[in-house]
């Protein structure tokens, strides 16, 4: 089983290029979810998408925007990218919204803006 | 916000060796989640607890609600466990912007 798949694994831009992170799930999950970690910190919630069809900010949706492109797919945009996007980037799928479900990462995407 | 602060940062121990990571949070909880990220920086969630105790192999998990506080157990520690260790609270009445995330503890299983 796959799982979680993200593409790319890494990636290397050029600040206010643009460029957009995939993310499928083979689960039939409801929800999933798009997170940022830098060193230091915490995972930290960027978007969401409880169903398909819906999708919500989370902790730092500024700079991002994203598709819930159907059950399975939901993709992450950076469109003019900065330093500060320089992270690690995982997608995450549960069940549903979770309150009280586990989730499901992807393997994450190094993303290094210069 | 240090809602969820885990303790210690960094751990290195002999294999064999008793592990505890310790994990205290400060808001009302409906669950308490354990992951471990692997050092090629995958993800696996190891344990989700709202109360008592869970074991899986040699990993054991408890949670005080009372206390707002977990702890991971590792016995009989490898190095195959070494990993960093974050535990995750999903905050009461929360949705998905409910679950809060530690720092991690950096667990280094010596041979």
């Amino acid at each position: 089983n796959a799982g979680v798949t993200q593409t790319p694994k890494f990636q290397v831009l050029k600040t206010g290029q643009s460029m957009t992170l995939q993310c499928a799930q083979d689960m039939n999950h409801n929800s999933m979810y798009w997170y940022r970690q830098d060193p230091g910190m915490g995972l930290r919630l960027i978007y969401y998408s409880a169903s398909e069809g819906t999708t919500d900010k989370g902790e730092v949706p500024n700079g991002y925007n994203v598709s819930r492109l159907n059950k399975r797919e939901f993709s992450l945009r950076l469109e003019s990218a900065a330093p500060s996007q320089t992270s690690v980037y995982f997608c995450a799928s549960s069940p549903n919204l979770m309150t009280s479900n586990i989730q499901y990462f992807g393997a994450g995407t190094r993303l290094s803006v210069l | 916000k240090n809602e969820v602060e885990q303790s210690p940062q960094n751990l290195t121990a002999q294999e064999g060796e008793f592990i505890t990571i310790n994990c205290s949070y400060s808001v009302g909880i409906s669950a308490l989640h354990w992951l471990q990220q692997h050092p090629g920086g995958g993800i696996v969630s190891l344990f989700m607890l709202s109360s008592g105790k869970k074991k899986h192999g040699r990993l054991i998990a408890t949670i005080n609600i009372q206390e707002k506080h977990s702890s991971l157990h590792i016995t009989a520690s490898h190095p195959r466990d070494s990993a960093v260790y974050i535990c995750a609270v999903i905050r009461s009445g929360g949705g998905a912007d409910g679950l809060t995330f530690g720092k991690g503890t950096h667990l280094i299983i010596q041979p």
